[in-house]
């Protein structure tokens, strides 16, 4: 079965601080996609980054970079030089490669970044 | 593209009324999906459609709900008749196998059943 643990229901940091949000996955797939996507205040659902599991290599996306370690089953999300406009809620999510494609997703990170 | 679009984005209904959610998925997208959220429950998947077929339907909560896709633009998810536990934001989404699995979601619409 699938499962998406995020372990952190809520972080707060000072503005300008480093912050990584920890997201741990479970399947029986060989193959699958990983994802995060940000929720805002303002409710909508945002695409940040999708990541196939053969794929490890770390990406940066401006003050964004994940970290996929397939050993550990683990795919976490670093923000550099927090802002205000990154508070939020994060969700890690899983999916399978092939046939339905339905989402898994992790309980949620809250993230408060204090000015 | 306008990406998902859902109406209505408010809906605030008395107990016993019935509800109707609407989607129009991005064009040339063939999965649509239907989540809710809660503050309790997260993000559960309630249903989704392959080119306007339901595939899986298991996350529906009971008889009550009901979603149709007539056609490739359009989908609805129907509540009948509505109960306070029903309150959530309903979001719908969309994705292609070209896409990699990545789905865009609508704005969600946030459901009051008083």
């Amino acid at each position: 079965a699938q499962k998406v643990t995020q372990a952190q229901t809520e972080i707060s940091v000072v503005e300008k601080e480093d912050v990584t949000l920890d997201c741990v996955y479970e399947t029986r797939d060989t193959t699958y996609y990983l994802f995060w996507y940000k929720q805002p205040p303002s409710g909508e659902l945002v695409f940040l980054i999708r990541r196939n599991s053969f794929d490890e290599q770390n990406e940066i996306s401006g003050r964004y970079s994940w970290n996929f370690q397939k050993s550990t089953s683990s795919f976490n999300f670093t923000i550099t030089a927090s802002q205000v406009v990154d508070s939020a809620v994060y969700f890690c999510a899983l999916s399978e490669v092939t046939g339905a494609n339905n989402l898994f997703f992790g309980t949620g990170t809250r993230l408060t970044v204090i000015p | 593209d306008a990406g998902v679009i859902q109406s209505p984005r408010h809906e605030v209904t008395e107990m016993g009324q019935e509800v109707t959610l609407r989607c129009k998925p991005i064009s040339g997208h063939d999965y649509l999906f239907w989540y809710r959220q809660t503050m309790m429950r997260g993000l559960e998947l309630l249903i989704y459609f392959n080119n306007n077929v339901p595939i899986d339907d298991s996350g529906m909560p009971e008889d009550r709900f009901s979603a149709k896709m007539p056609n490739a633009s359009f989908s609805t998810l129907k509540i009948q008749p509505s109960e306070p536990r029903d309150s959530a934001v309903y979001f719908c989404a969309s994705s292609s196998p070209e896409r990699g699995n990545e789905q865009f979601f609508g704005p969600g619409t946030r459901l009051t059943v008083l």
